[in-house]
């Protein structure tokens, strides 16, 4: 099976950088992902993570480290529309369903 | 491209009756869907996986003859809560993924809010 962890609340200023880790134990590994959720609505995909390294889309940026079964959400310029949930997700294998981390909380304060 | 839709969006219902969602690909052919459920301020929980033609497969601990799931061409699949009890209220979710590049990802429904009173 798979299981992730991941910060349950995170609070930075608005304008400021966070970072959300998310470590994670899975048999195979196929990737990566993050989703965003805000409250009363479904996940939207963020970002995905195959390799190692950094992906940058944006003010969002994500990374992969493979070897220590490590990755990160890094958000830029802060803004308040930016609160909301923030998942980290794994599979293992190409064809199987995503599973998802318990979520951290992102609180954008002024 | 990828749009997933849900039917309905919410949903109240009597203790004891059964409610049928519908998650739909709008403009590609899923040949796997995902049914997951949210419980407020929690994770999202897989609960089963449904392959076009085939039945599904449920997750440990998830009832299979409560939680019918459907799923007869490749554009839909139903999710039927039967006989269902206040602790069934939850947020579903569907996903569905298929034949298009990136093969493996998955694109999710806006979500079925079920309130069981």
């Amino acid at each position: 099976g798979q299981s992730l962890e991941q910060p349950s609340e995170v609070t930075a200023v608005e304008g400021a950088i966070v970072q959300i880790n998310c470590t994670y134990q899975t048999s195979g590994f196929y990737g990566l992902s993050w989703y965003q959720q805000h409250d009363g609505g479904a996940p939207t995909f963020l970002s995905y993570n195959a390799l190692d390294g950094l992906e940058e889309t944006g003010r969002f940026s994500s990374f992969l480290s493979r070897s220590d079964s490590y990755g990160y959400l890094l958000l830029q310029e802060l803004q308040m529309k930016d609160s909301a949930s923030y998942f980290c997700a794994v599979r293992d294998r190409g064809n199987t369903p995503l599973v998802f981390g318990k979520g951290t909380r992102l609180s954008v304060i002024a | 491209g990828a749009v997933v839709s849900q039917h309905p969006s919410r949903v109240i219902c009597k203790s004891g009756t059964s409610v049928k969602i519908e998650c739909r690909s709008l403009d590609f052919q899923a040949t796997t869907m995902f049914w997951y459920r949210q419980f407020p301020k929690q994770s999202l929980m897989l609960m089963a996986t449904s392959n076009e033609g085939s039945k599904a497969t449920y997750e440990q601990g998830v009832e299979k003859d409560k939680f019918l799931i459907n799923h007869a061409s490749l554009t839909l699949s139903t999710l039927t809560v039967t006989s269902a009890h206040p602790e069934d209220s939850s947020f579903y979710i569907c996903s569905a993924r298929g034949l298009r590049y990136p093969f493996h990802e998955q694109y999710f429904g806006p979500g079925t809010r079920l309130t069981v009173t």
